[in-house]
């Protein structure tokens, strides 16, 4: 199958800073990638859509002041979690599709995000 | 609206025994179904996928899934289950209003006793 690498694997910041986590497709062309987060012992919530060279769509309820997603290469979606704060804490995972016949999304491997 | 539904929380089988792990679906059209496996700390890893066609679908690590229809069901099962399947299961549906935008279940536990 299809690889997508997520990077960093985890990253402890401090309260009030931003980090980035990018989300690579190695070998395909992602024209769509989806951004997700996974609080303890929950499910993954599908946090927004974004598809290259356009603006992400977010789902109800994310602040999308507070989690930039950018999406300028069919290769490449970051997630910057702005001002980070303790409750932005959790596991995020993206996944990316290149939308054509009969495939699939294809997960990265996640992002274990602390804030303290 | 679309939804995923696993009844099951947590579930607990002696290694060796038999495995069912159920999901339920809600929507409109056919989806396209995934098991998906995540051990703790991990991302998640395909274990199988239906998408049409026989509705009896084999996945990795000895695991099979069965598509009914008229139930909206994607039951997971394993004959013989190893200690080493202990981890969070969650079924998803995919391509939603043509996209790849999955909905998730709540996931199930799995833990296996020696």
């Amino acid at each position: 199958g299809a690889v997508v690498s997520q990077h960093p694997s985890w990253v402890i910041c401090k309260s009030g800073t931003s980090v980035k986590i990018e989300c690579r497709s190695l070998d395909f062309q992602a024209t769509t990638m989806f951004w997700y987060r996974q609080f303890p012992k929950q499910s993954l919530m599908l946090m927004a859509t974004s598809n290259e060279g356009s603006k992400a769509t977010y789902e109800q309820g994310v602040e999308k002041d507070k989690f930039l997603i950018n999406h300028a290469s069919l290769t490449l979606s970051t997630l910057t979690v702005t001002s980070a704060h303790p409750e932005d804490s959790s596991f995020y995972i993206c996944s990316a599709s290149d939308q054509r016949g009969n495939t699939e999304a294809f997960f990265g491997q996640g992002t274990r995000l602390t804030v303290v | 609206a679309q939804s995923v539904t696993q009844p099951d929380i947590h579930i607990t089988v002696s290694e060796g025994a038999s495995l069912e792990l159920r999901c339920n679906y809600s929507y409109g059209a056919t989806p396209y179904l995934f098991w998906y496996v995540q051990s703790p700390g991990q991302g998640l890893q395909l274990l199988l996928k239906y998408f049409s066609g026989d509705t009896l679908v084999q996945g990795i690590k000895g695991f099979e899934a069965e598509f009914k229809r008229s139930q909206s069901s994607f039951n997971l099962r394993k004959p013989s289950v190893h200690w080493s399947d202990a981890a969070e299961y969650f079924c998803a549906v995919g391509r939603l209003s043509g996209t790849y935008k999955y909905i998730f279940g709540t996931g199930t536990r799995l833990k296996v006793l020696a």
